[in-house]
């Protein structure tokens, strides 16, 4: 059964470019959350999803970012018009439940750098 | 104030010692309470779900405790190695959310051969 998968693991993009990261959950799981991380710094909730669904996009900035799962395919965080500001981590994870008491597991991020 | 606080920020400790990682935490009432640890340019690996009716979870070489009276949890790891070295994060869900995770900014961990 394999993990959650992210790709690209890494990606550059030139100011004002887009970038399209992508996370296909574990096999069963119906629920996926976005979190972005600084370096040296925590986890930071994005956004949660479920099947067409977006649940919670309280940390999500209102501009230029969006999210998707759509019901065929993987998640998809967009990023457009991108700034350096935007170069960071950003993590996937699905669970099967709900976060609150379903495990969730942790894709092995994509790193975007923003030059 | 964050609703998670851990302690210490950083720790370094020579491989084979024991160590424990205390989380403050404020929500309540709470569901569960959760220890990650992330390697390194890795994602988060889940290593322990407490219930609020837990007091002790181990799993290996990692023991958590839990007391919901003073809403404090610790992580001790044991005979530590090398391969311990990483951040350590506690986890707990939002009171007002059902799936809101708070995340504490962890304890990054160092051992020393």
């Amino acid at each position: 059964n394999a993990g959650v998968m992210q790709n690209p693991r890494h990606l550059v993009r030139r100011r004002g470019q887009e970038a399209r990261l992508r996370c296909s959950p574990m096999k069963g799981h119906s629920h996926v959350y976005w979190y972005r991380q600084l370096p040296e710094e925590g986890l930071k909730f994005m956004v949660y999803l479920q099947k067409e669904n977006i649940i919670d996009e309280s940390g999500m900035p209102k501009e230029r970012f969006s999210a998707e799962f759509p019901k065929e395919g993987p998640s998809i965080l967009r990023i457009q018009q991108v700034v350096r500001g935007d170069s960071a981590a950003y993590f996937c994870a699905s669970s099967r439940y709900d976060p609150n008491t379903g495990e969730l597991f942790f894709g092995e991020g994509s790193r975007l750098t923003v030059l | 104030k964050n609703q998670v606080e851990q302690s210490p920020q950083s720790l370094i400790i020579l491989e084979g010692k024991n160590c424990t990682l205390q989380c403050n935490y404020t929500v309540s009432p709470f569901s569960n309470l959760r220890w990650y640890k992330q390697d390194t340019g890795r994602g988060p690996v889940s290593l322990t779900i407490m219930t609020f009716s837990e007091n002790t979870k181990s799993n290996g070489r990692y023991t958590a405790t839990l007391d919901a009276d003073t809403k404090q949890s610790s992580l001790h790891i044991t005979a530590s190695q090398l391969s311990d070295s990483a951040s350590y994060i506690c986890v707990v869900p939002r009171r007002d959310s059902n799936y809101q995770l708070i995340w504490g900014a962890g304890t990054k961990l160092i051992i020393k051969p």
